[in-house]
């Protein structure tokens, strides 16, 4: 798999290798944090969540590490299917539940 | 379908009329919220409700736009005189509003002002 900041809009990997999406936030107050996956024309889906008394979370083929020291979150997929090709968006959220979300990266999944 | 339903799912007006869209929440959800998103970007916050009560806006939100939410379920948002500017997606999001729970978004209204 390969490893980009929001700065870099897409990532392209072979289905079934490891995909790797890292993101900052800026707000050291921030003690919630969600991945989203887009699909062309659809609302954001919610793929996994972490809270700050936790590192690591897993879930079904997707992980999220977050490390509170730098401000980093990161999404890891294993063995990336064609479906996984989406726009995914870190974001992060305080006391009120208001989300503020990143850019956004753009998968795209090489047969 | 239990999920969060939004309407229309594409508008079309010229600029200057107003638009209105509706959402509906997951039903158990307290909290209601509006995105505005446009190409390329992530969504930007706009508005929410607890209940009834609408306890934030954004400076996005200028005086032409209005949201409500009467009877603390259904939430409609008002867009008077628009402008071209204004062409966006408008989300509706939901979520029990407890602490730690996550927003459960629509598919959007694709507003497209000409």
């Amino acid at each position: 798999g390969e490893s980009v900041g929001l700065h870099l809009p897409t990532l392209s990997v072979q289905e079934g290798d490891n995909s790797i999406i890292n993101c900052a936030y800026s707000n050291s107050a921030s003690d919630y944090f969600i991945w989203y996956k887009q699909e062309s024309g659809k609302g954001p889906q919610f793929i996994i969540d972490i809270r700050s008394n936790m590192d690591k979370r897993q879930g079904q083929r997707v992980t999220v590490l977050l490390n509170k020291t730098v401000k980093h979150l990161s999404l890891q997929i294993a063995a990336t299917q064609p479906g996984d090709s989406a726009v995914y968006f870190c974001a992060d959220t305080g006391a009120n539940s208001k989300l503020t979300f990143g850019k956004g990266i753009t998968l795209s999944v090489r047969p | 379908d239990t999920g969060v339903s939004q309407d229309p799912r594409h508008k079309i007006t010229k600029r200057g009329q107003n638009v209105t869209f509706r959402c509906d929440p997951i039903s158990e959800h307290n909290r209601l919220y509006w995105y505005r998103q446009t190409l390329g970007q992530g969504p930007e916050f706009l508005t929410y409700f607890q209940n009834e009560a609408q306890l934030e806006k954004s400076r996005l939100l200028s005086d032409r736009f209005s949201a409500e939410r009467p009877k603390g379920s259904f939430s409609t948002l008002e867009i008077q005189r628009t402008e071209q500017g204004d062409s966006a997606m408008y989300l509706c999001a939901s979520s029990h509003g407890q602490g730690g729970s996550p927003l459960h978004f629509g598919n959007g209204t694709r507003l497209t002002v000409t």
